[in-house]
């Protein structure tokens, strides 16, 4: 059975970096057409994609927040673990990670999704 | 990059009600359109795949149509527990959302 498990720190000061790891099990980073994104949501908003990952180390990050963002996985230990620096308040919101299926036709969905972790930004 | 709208923002409807959700592209996206459900406090749970398919154990109520730019998300007999909030996405992509209450 396919879960995802996000942990890392529930508070977060401004001008910090939020470390996020995604923790898988029943299914392996290194199966093809694969992969996990992140995504946000805060309180009462929509959903925010912010980068992805996929078995072959390819890498894709959200356009406005490319520059705070970096994403890596370590298939040995099934986590995948997202970094964002210089965290304010507008970035307090729910992060969840997301099994990714794409396939290079342009199907993409996101079939399981963790729990979310709420991170709070305030001093 | 793809820009995707939904309409309504919200909505209110009795049960029993045919709900439909319509979710529009800014450019031609084939069919390469899903549909999620969010429960309050709960992650997103992916209904509808490839725009009319629907995900193993998901209620037949639910059903998806459309290509290209413009699609469309039904519930075809709103249920107590279909209160959520809906979203398509395409790619890395999510609409704004709609929100389902019972009236």
């Amino acid at each position: 059975q396919v879960t995802l498990k996000e942990s890392g720190p529930v508070l977060v000061k401004p001008t910090e970096t939020l470390t996020l790891t995604c923790t898988v099990s029943g299914f392996s980073l290194s199966n093809a057409r694969m992969g996990v994104s992140w995504i946000r949501q805060p309180p009462g908003k929509a959903l925010e994609w912010l980068a992805h990952i996929f078995s072959n180390d390819e890498k894709s990050y959200s356009t406005s927040l490319k520059s705070r963002l970096t994403i890596s996985k370590d298939t040995s230990k099934s986590q995948v673990v997202l970094t964002m620096t210089n965290m304010d308040p507008v970035d307090t919101a729910t992060y969840y990670c997301a099994r990714i299926l794409a396939d290079s036709s342009g199907y993409f969905l996101f079939d399981y999704w963790g729990q979310g972790t709420l991170v709070t930004v305030s001093s | 990059d793809i820009q995707m709208t939904q309409s309504p923002s919200s909505l209110s409807a009795s049960v029993g009600d045919r709900v439909t959700i319509t979710c529009q592209a800014s450019q031609d996206i084939s069919n390469y359109l899903n549909w999620y459900q969010q429960k309050p406090g709960k992650a997103p749970k992916l209904l509808i795949y490839d725009a009319s398919n629907l995900e193993t154990g998901v209620p037949s109520r639910f059903s998806g149509s459309g290509s290209g730019t413009d699609f469309t998300f039904t519930i075809s007999s709103l249920q107590p527990e279909d209160i959520a909030t809906y979203y398509c996405q395409q790619y890395t992509t999510f609409g704004p959302g709609t929100k389902v209450d019972i009236k």
